[in-house]
């Protein structure tokens, strides 16, 4: 079955661009939308955004200003890049293969076992 | 933007018992959109129900989800010791994609 892995600095100082990678294995990256979703400590999930295989993205009206997700199918991975992080970015960052038909469904099927970035100086 | 707020924040059952978890939405939703997750501590959320109703694979048939409209629902029909974990409801849509979950703590 699909296994994803998530990769990428634990710890990031303040104002600074949180960049993490998620690995897909056992899987194409195509012909799916891939999405990033985090969960500070002690709290719920929030999702970030998605992307499809062919690099069209749809972000979190949260995160808009300050994110980027990047497709690279040739090494069947998928980035995040979160601009101008605070200590509020501390969160344990998840990637997830999303399934999506619009008007039928939105879920997340496949998770990585997710990463804690840490923001702090 | 829609909300979803689940009730109640924590259900205190025995083995055995059935559970009842609610996720409310703040407007109708397109209940295609609906589904529901298991996160146990320090693991990644696992899908359960999907399309409102739709149980994902391998997830066991205690396990139900109904609703349409504003009104969730996901049922546990008789609780094992794994099931005691925190459930999450989640819908496409707005910036809160996903409820602030329900605990489901051993009594």
């Amino acid at each position: 079955q699909v296994q994803l892995q998530e990769s990428g600095p634990g710890l990031v100082k303040p104002s600074e661009t949180l960049s993490l990678t998620c690995t897909v294995s056992s899987g194409s990256i195509s012909d799916y939308y891939w999405s990033w979703i985090r969960q500070p400590p002690g709290k719920g999930l929030e999702w970030i955004g998605y992307i499809y295989y062919t690099g069209s993205t749809n972000y979190s009206p949260s995160f808009k200003s300050r994110v980027t997700i990047s497709v690279d199918t040739s090494k069947n991975q998928f980035s995040l890049k979160l601009s101008s992080v605070t200590a509020a970015d501390t969160a344990v960052y998840y990637c997830a293969r999303t399934n999506i038909l619009t008007g039928y469904y939105f879920y997340f099927d496949y998770w990585g076992q997710g990463t804690l970035v840490t923001v702090s100086s | 933007e829609i909300v979803l707020t689940q009730s109640p924040g924590t259900l205190s059952l025995s083995p055995g018992e059935r559970a009842t978890l609610s996720c409310r939405a703040s407007q109708i939703i397109n209940s295609g959109y609906l589904a529901w997750y298991q996160q146990k501590s320090g693991q990644a959320p696992r899908l359960l129900i999907y399309g409102a109703s739709s149980r994902a694979t391998g997830i066991p048939d205690r396990f139900s989800g109904s609703g349409s409209g504003t009104d969730f629902t996901l049922s546990i029909s008789r609780l094992e010791p794994e099931d005691f974990a925190v459930y999450y409801c989640q819908q496409y849509g707005s910036s809160r994609t996903f409820g602030q979950g329900t605990k489901v703590e051993i009594k």
